[in-house]
């Protein structure tokens, strides 16, 4: 399969634990985006990579948030002492820098905060 | 702040009929414009983009008009089939081609009725 995959799909935790969640996206593609999807809504961007840069970030992704791409591969987006509120699907994409603006997700990782 | 707006939560259409999907935007620097499908348990897939100098792109049975004096597009499907059940998200960048910091709408979970 050489689609975007993350792991894990699903993640319950208690609130105020840490949670780490990766990314592995496309080979060829250099861009790699996190985006998250609360009940109801579209997904909503939270930061992008091109290689290992992190060239923005949502003011959505406060400081107990932190995403990394150290190779310029897979990327990690971890969420430090966890809220209710960080219940959500976190979908992570990627793409080449041309082409149609198609972005590539992957089929997402739920996080229930208990 | 919604820029980016569905306001059909859902819809119903005879197999073989035409599917018409709505989205509004708010944001005069949007620039480049997408579709994407989601099935439950996957990410969402790119169906269809369209750049701000165009006001029509066709792809198979699945066609795009933009209007930017309305900041109005929509969808069409012809002829619509089972298989394209599913949860349309209409999408915008800034960004000419770009694929960077998309803004999502809410969807519209389109019913194809056999």
């Amino acid at each position: 399969d050489t689609g975007v995959s993350q792991d894990p799909r699903h993640k319950i935790t208690k609130r105020g634990q840490n949670v780490t969640f990766r990314c592995d996206p496309i080979s060829e593609h250099n861009r790699l985006y996190w985006y998250r999807q609360t009940l109801g809504q579209g997904p909503e961007f939270l930061t992008y990579f091109q290689n290992e840069a992190q060239l923005e970030k949502s003011r959505l992704l406060s400081d107990r948030f932190s995403a990394e791409r150290p190779k310029g591969s897979f990327s990690t987006l971890e969420i430090q002492r966890t809220e209710q509120g960080d219940s959500a699907m976190y979908l992570c994409a990627s793409s080449t820098r041309s082409g149609t603006g198609e972005l590539f997700f992957g089929e997402g990782s739920r996080l229930t905060v208990l | 702040d919604q820029q980016v707006k569905q306001n059909s939560p859902s819809l119903s259409v005879q197999e073989g009929r035409i599917s018409i999907l709505n989205c509004d935007y708010t944001n005069s620097m949007f620039d480049y414009f997408l579709w994407y499908k989601k099935y439950p348990a996957e990410g969402p897939t790119f169906l269809i983009s369209i750049s701000s100098i165009k006001d029509k792109n066709e792809d198979g049975r699945f066609t795009v008009f933009l209007n930017k004096s309305a900041k109005h597009l929509s969808l069409h499907i012809v002829p619509s089939q089972p298989g394209d059940s599913a949860v349309y998200f209409c999408a915008a960048s800034p960004l000419p081609g770009g694929n960077e910091k998309l803004t999502f709408g809410t969807g519209t979970r389109l019913t194809i009725i056999p």
